[in-house]
């Protein structure tokens, strides 16, 4: 029962480097997002997937970009790491429509950017 | 655009003392209304999820309730222990929201031994 797992679980980038966080889930869940959390501000949204195959912004997107690989995988990546980036970076996934269905979080990425 | 409060932001209670914790929301067209705990640099743990047709889910000593037209759910925590000590995060779905999520800040439970 793995549910949803990120990785790496923690990374450190210089300023203007690369990265992508990885995010796979084993519950046949059709949609996919992913938040940031920061003190103060809560969980924010970045990118969901509805589902496969289409991906649409959240809250704050600028600076990422998103790729539903399959059903199971939901990537994110940045392109060019800033120092406002760093925070902590949670993946979840649900079933879209189902009522008893809630969403389920990874356990998390906690990224800085130096 | 929904938005959603939890009140008190933090508490602090004896061990064994009961828990009652608020959250509202603006919009009363919810699809359903879900309670998570974020322990210290932790991920968020799903504890209760409440479809918007009922009116309560109980889990062990967790009971939450729901009353859609007041735009309120209410988390109790029965006979509270120190392992209850987290951020409890209400969050709530629509469809007019794409069914993504709205969280509340959170309230920020300690338990004392």
């Amino acid at each position: 029962n793995a549910g949803v797992t990120q990785t790496p679980k923690f990374q450190v980038l210089k300023t203007g480097q690369s990265m992508t966080l990885q995010c796979a889930q084993d519950m046949n869940h059709n949609s996919m997002y992913w938040y940031r959390q920061d003190p103060g501000m809560g969980l924010r949204l970045i990118y969901y997937s509805a589902s496969e195959g289409t991906t649409d912004k959240g809250e704050v997107p600028n600076g990422y970009n998103v790729s539903r690989l399959n059903k199971r995988e939901f990537s994110l990546r940045l392109e060019s790491a800033a120092p406002s980036q760093t925070s902590v970076y949670f993946c979840a996934s649900s079933y879209r429509g189902g009522r008893n269905y809630g969403y389920t979080f990874g356990s998390g990425t906690r990224l800085t950017v130096v | 655009k929904q938005e959603v409060t939890q009140i008190p932001a933090a508490l602090s209670v004896p061990e064994g003392e009961n828990l009652v914790l608020n959250c509202s929301f603006t919009d009363s067209a919810i699809y359903n209304l879900q309670w998570f705990r974020q322990d210290p640099g932790k991920g968020l743990t799903s504890l209760l999820l409440i479809q918007s047709s009922q009116r309560e889910q109980t889990s062990g000593r967790l009971n939450a309730s729901l009353d859609k037209s007041s735009g309120r759910s209410t988390l109790y925590i029965a006979a509270s222990q120190p392992g209850d000590s987290a951020t409890y995060l209400c969050a709530v779905s629509s469809p007019f929201n794409d069914y993504k999520l709205s969280f509340g800040a959170g309230t920020t439970v300690t338990v004392r031994a």
